[in-house]
């Protein structure tokens, strides 16, 4: 069964930091691309961030780029968001989502965690 | 506002048949292939549909995806009321350098 459960969320004053992390398993976590996608109170989802299996791609949403760095460690089964110069608007439930390739078909989030909660405010 | 169009809320009665729109661009529906996404009150978003009109195996066929030119729907029939939720349209987006990008989300009540 696959399984992706997050941590490190938590309250942070506004320009601080937090680092995120999300332990897969029941899967070979090395062969499939991972995600951070966020969702603010009351709001919809927003993909925050993307890496390929091997961290040779890495792609980020303009909302976060140069403060949030987005690495995984397959050795440990990992995946991790860096989060820097946090404002409040940063404020949002952080899932890591997993990319699947079903057949010939490319799907994005096709399994998600359960979600870590980052509030930031002073 | 998001790139993907939805409409903010749907109902229908047990039963029925109720339809819930996406609307995009020739850079995004137009182009890829579409996702739905079901999120049950306090809980993860669920993959609904992939491809289009793929469901993953487990998901019911009472749930079935379409999509024409640059617009993409999830039709649910007979509604249930453990079906009310927010749905969740996705896709990439060429002019995002394909990023992926979200509906607004459909909250959808059984009456």
């Amino acid at each position: 069964e696959v399984q992706l459960v997050e941590s490190g969320g938590g309250l942070v004053q506004p320009g601080g930091s937090l680092r995120l992390s999300c332990i897969a398993s029941g899967f070979t976590f090395s062969s499939y691309s991972m995600n951070w996608v966020r969702q603010a109170p009351g709001k919809g989802l927003e993909w925050v961030s993307y890496i390929s299996g091997g961290s040779s791609t890495v792609y980020s949403a303009d909302s976060v780029k140069g403060r949030f760095t987005i690495s995984r460690d397959n050795a440990k089964n990992s995946l991790y968001l860096e989060m820097n110069s946090l404002s409040v608007e940063d404020t949002a439930v952080y899932y890591c989502a997993r990319d699947r390739l079903i057949g010939n078909y490319y799907v994005p989030f096709d399994s998600w965690g359960q979600g870590t909660q980052v509030t930031v405010s002073s | 506002q998001s790139v993907l169009t939805q409409p903010p809320s749907a109902s229908g009665t047990p039963g029925q048949r109720v339809s819930i729109s996406c609307s995009g661009g020739s850079s995004n529906v137009g182009t890829f292939t579409v996702s739905w996404y079901q999120q049950l009150p306090g809980t993860a978003p669920q993959l609904l549909i992939y491809n289009d009109n793929q469901r993953p195996s487990g998901v019911p066929d009472r749930f079935s995806g379409s999509k024409s030119g640059t617009s993409a729907s999830l039709a649910i029939s007979g509604l249930q009321s453990e079906d009310e939720a927010d749905y969740y349209c996705a896709t990439w987006d060429d002019s995002l350098n394909g990023r992926v990008v979200f509906g607004g989300g459909t909250k959808l009540t059984v009456l």
